[in-house]
């Protein structure tokens, strides 16, 4: 599976828009790229998953282009409780639920 | 719907010692997986178990076991307990099936918290 880099860390303020950007340069075809949140002490909570172009939720966008050899998770208005650490994964299709993750980003949003 | 269960929340055992943890997945999800989480490894992978089978194993020791029951329910096994093994052990549901044109959503559970003395 491809080896995600992502910033260890980034601070925002209330109100900003926080884009995290992770880079995937060994991506495979069936790859879909996978972002999760996690709360101190709590299990991962999924944000939003995709394969190319961008895709939207309730919570999150997340831009992927079109050589996906890196993508960006961009969450709108961050308020103080998006404080957490976000994990950008690469799984494969069909993955056996052996999800990789790698450090992930402490996001801080300060008042 | 209810989510991922784990029981117990917290667990103190003494070294040597041996811990069964469980996991109940969401309904109708049928697999399950394990993951261990520490300060200095992080987010590291158990196994996983697809209708009863174990389909893939992380790189832990044999002292890490793990078994799934006919209602999908998980329970993780591990012996001869060392201090190494605190950590929080967090259980993940999937509708996975395993069609390689499908990657499914992991639900966690909120971890158990193992402290070994």
């Amino acid at each position: 599976l491809a080896k995600t880099t992502q910033p260890i860390s980034m601070d925002s303020y209330e109100g900003q828009e926080v884009n995290i950007t992770c880079s995937h340069n060994n991506i495979a075809t069936n790859d879909y790229i996978t972002w999760y949140q996690q709360f101190p002490s709590q299990g991962p909570r999924f944000i939003i998953q995709g394969y190319k172009t961008k895709v939207t939720n309730e919570v999150a966008s997340l831009f992927i282009p079109a050589d996906r050899k890196s993508s960006t998770l961009s969450l709108p208005r961050v308020s103080l409780s998006d404080t957490a650490v976000y994990y950008c994964l690469v799984e494969r299709g069909g993955s056996q639920g052996n999800l990789i993750f790698g450090k992930g980003t402490k996001l801080s949003v300060k008042p | 719907k209810a989510g991922v269960t784990q029981t117990p929340r917290y667990l103190i055992k003494t070294r040597g010692q041996q811990v069964t943890l469980s996991c109940s997945p969401i309904s109708g999800h049928r697999s399950v997986s394990w993951y261990q989480q520490t300060p200095g490894q992080g987010l590291q992978f158990l196994f996983e178990y697809f209708s009863e089978t174990q389909r893939n194993k992380g790189n832990f020791p044999g002292r890490f076991s793990g078994r799934q029951f006919s209602n999908s329910r998980s329970e993780m096994n591990v012996s001869t307990l060392e201090l190494g093994d605190s950590a929080l052990y967090l259980c993940a549901s999937s509708f996975a099936s395993g069609s390689p044109k499908n990657s499914y959503e992991q639900y966690f559970g909120p971890g158990t918290r193992l402290t070994v003395t």
